[in-house]
């Protein structure tokens, strides 16, 4: 079976523009959840998605947001890009949303906001 | 709330010895997972082993094994013979709801 694909690996934006990010997860896997990764910060959730639903939220503005489509794959979006959005984001996918489940890890999304 | 502990910034070991990392963690909730996954420079998370909370036994996965101990909320992991792939940041978590990462252990294997 084919990983959790992400595009692109690598983006430098400049502040104020907006990005998409895009996710593919493992065949059959109906849940996807997103994280930032910062230095400072350390590995923060964003959301999930279950079946093109939003399940749960993390504790991030506004300006970032996602969506899932009805094959699963995933994209998120941050508007108004600051500085501070310098992060890695990692995409994961499960087959489902329960405790048990196990996420497994795309390559991520490096970004740089320049 | 959830919260995940990993009081090990870093650990430096000698190729081939046992190495055990340590988290701790914290909830009220009687149903969750706990999680190790390792992640290489690259950046990828790389799943190793899970352990359900009413699960009986530590988990095994080849070289790695859990020694959860539920009283005492602690769920480290264990690396027989390390090698020197293992060299990595080492990232304890917890899912209820939703996934939470401890800071995690940058592991470095000595020659």
């Amino acid at each position: 079976k084919a990983g959790v694909t992400q595009t692109p690996r690598y983006l430098i934006k400049t502040r104020g523009q907006q990005v998409t990010l895009s996710c593919s997860p493992i065949s059959g896997h109906r849940s996807v959840s997103w994280y930032q990764q910062t230095p400072g910060q350390g590995l923060q959730f964003l959301f999930e998605y279950f079946s093109e639903t939003q399940r749960n939220k993390g504790n991030f503005p506004g300006r970032f947001s996602g969506r899932q489509f009805s094959n699963s794959r995933s994209e998120m979006n941050v508007s108004t890009l600051e500085l501070g959005d310098s992060a890695l984001y990692l995409c994961a996918s499960s087959s489902g949303t329960g405790a048990q489940e196990t996420q497994y890890f795309g390559p991520g999304t490096r970004l740089l906001v320049l | 709330a959830q919260k995940i502990t990993q009081t090990q910034p870093g650990m430096f070991v000698q190729e081939k010895e046992a190495v055990t990392l340590d988290c701790t963690y914290d909830t009220s909730d009687p149903s969750y997972g706990l999680f190790w996954y390792k992640q290489p420079s690259s950046g990828e998370m790389i799943f190793l082993i899970y352990q359900g909370s009413y699960d009986q036994q530590n988990a095994t996965e080849g070289r790695y094994s859990l020694n959860f101990q539920k009283a005492r909320k602690s769920a480290n992991l264990v690396i027989s013979a390390s090698q020197l792939g293992d060299s990595a940041m080492y990232f304890c978590a917890m899912r209820i709801e939703k996934l939470t990462f401890g800071t995690g252990t940058r592991l470095t294997i000595i020659p």
